[in-house]
This record gives C-alpha cells, sequence and structure tokens, in this order.
C-alpha cells in the first residue's frame, strides 16, 4: 500500500518563475493539505482540498494556488516565485468520512518536495 | 505570530531515561492538539493526540499532558531509546467548518537520545 507520493523530490527555479508540484494520497484518502516547511520552522498550512473545491487557506498570497483531481491526487503552483519560497514543501491526505472527527491524527504526510529559488 | 512555541529548540538525553518535550500555545481555541515525529528526509508522522476535554493520554512509551489553564503541554517518553532520536512537533486545531480542520505547527524540537 503506496503512502503519499510527491514529485519532483527537489527542484532549482530562479525568481520570477513558476512552479508546479505534484502530489498523490495515500490509497483510500480523499482529501489533499499542502504544507510549506522553511528552515528552521514548523509546516505552515497552505489550503487544503476535498471534493475538487478548497476548503481552508492559510496565511499565504494568491501567488499559491492549487487543484485536486478526480482522482484525489492534486497539485500545488506557485507563481511569480521569490527567494522566500525556498523551502520543503509537503502534502498530507486524510479521510474526510464525514463523520465529524477530526482526521487530523490520521493525517499522513509526504516525503516532500524541497524547492529551493535563486 | 508564533501560536504554537517549543522554546527548546533541541534537547539530548541518555538512553533509557525519560525525555520531555514541552510545547505552549497562545490560541484558546485550539481543542486539539497532536504530537508528530520527523526524521530526515521524510514526512512527519502522528506519534499521539490529546482531545482539551483530557489532561493525559497514554500509549505505550509516550504520554502527553495537557495543563489548559497554563496553555501548556508536555510529551514524556519513558524509557528513551536510540530510534527516538528525531525531530518533534508540536500541532494544534482549532475547531472549523466540519472537516475542515487545520494543523498549527511549532518550530520543532531535535531530540537525540545518547546511547
Amino acid at each position: 500500500d503506496a503512502g503519499v507520493t510527491q514529485s519532483p523530490t527537489h527542484l532549482i527555479k530562479t525568481r520570477g518563475q513558476q512552479v508546479t508540484l505534484r502530489c498523490s494520497p495515500k490509497s483510500g484518502h480523499d482529501t489533499v493539505s499542502w504544507y510549506q516547511q522553511a528552515l528552521g520552522q514548523g509546516p505552515q498550512f497552505i489550503f487544503q482540498y476535498y471534493e475538487e473545491e478548497e476548503r481552508q487557506r492559510g496565511n499565504f498570497p494568491d501567488r499559491f494556488s492549487g487543484h485536486q483531481f478526480p482522482n484525489y491526487s492534486s497539485e500545488l503552483n506557485v507563481n511569480a516565485l521569490l527567494l522566500g519560497d525556498s523551502a520543503l514543501y509537503l502534502c498530507a491526505s486524510s479521510l474526510n468520512a464525514g463523520t465529524g472527527v477530526s482526521g487530523n491524527e490520521k493525517l499522513f504526510f509526504g516525503s516532500g518536495t524541497q524547492l529551493s529559488v535563486l | 505570530d508564533q501560536q504554537v512555541k517549543q522554546n527548546s529548540p533541541s534537547l539530548s538525553v541518555q538512553e533509557g531515561r525519560i525525555s520531555i518535550l514541552n510545547c505552549d500555545y497562545t490560541n484558546s481555541m485550539f481543542d486539539y492538539f497532536l504530537w508528530y515525529k520527523k526524521y530526515p528526509a521524510e514526512g512527519p508522522t502522528f506519534l499521539i493526540s490529546i482531545s482539551s476535554i483530557k489532561d493525559k493520554n497514554e500509549d505505550g512509551r509516550f504520554t502527553v499532558f495537557l495543563n489548559k489553564s497554563a496553555k501548556h503541554l508536555s510529551l514524556h517518553i519513558v524509557p528513551s531509546q536510540p530510534g527516538d532520536s528525531a525531530v518533534y512537533f508540536c500541532a494544534a486545531s482549532a475547531p472549523a467548518n466540519f472537516g475542515n480542520e487545520k494543523l498549527t505547527f511549532g518550530t520543532g524540537t531535535r531530540l537525540t537520545i545518547i546511547p
């Protein structure tokens, strides 16, 4: 049973470019969340996708956008890259079973994509 | 505005002894707290959680204590083992729209277990 897979594992871009990161959730999961982890910091919530819609968003500018596909996989897009966007981008998946119970303890993280902006 | 704080960036503990990792929070709306463990080149993995209606939750060698009045929680690992060496993140969530909770993480504590 494959866990959460992210691609690519590493990426180098220059300022002003655009980047797309990809995530496949754990089998059976339908919800995908994206987090940014800067060096020496904890992960910061970017947004969450469920039923192909953005359901909640953290404090990130519109340059950060996403998409969820019918097969539950997801993409994170960042436009007009800044040096400060250099970070580890983590994807996490969970099952939103609709029971009202927090799914966060069943949040499974991928190994992340390390983005370097030069 | 750091709503979840882990003031100790690193901690070294002798194998077999107790490891105590601390976490403070400022947002009184947080009602669910979690600890994640992270090895290098891997994503964080869930360790243990506690609801705000409890003050203690235990799972094997891991126990989490919550002091709501002090807005403080701690993770106890007894006995500590070399495989426990990792970065530990404290995280919290607040009630949101149904099924739409997000996690707020601390900056992490690097735990090193000395054989």
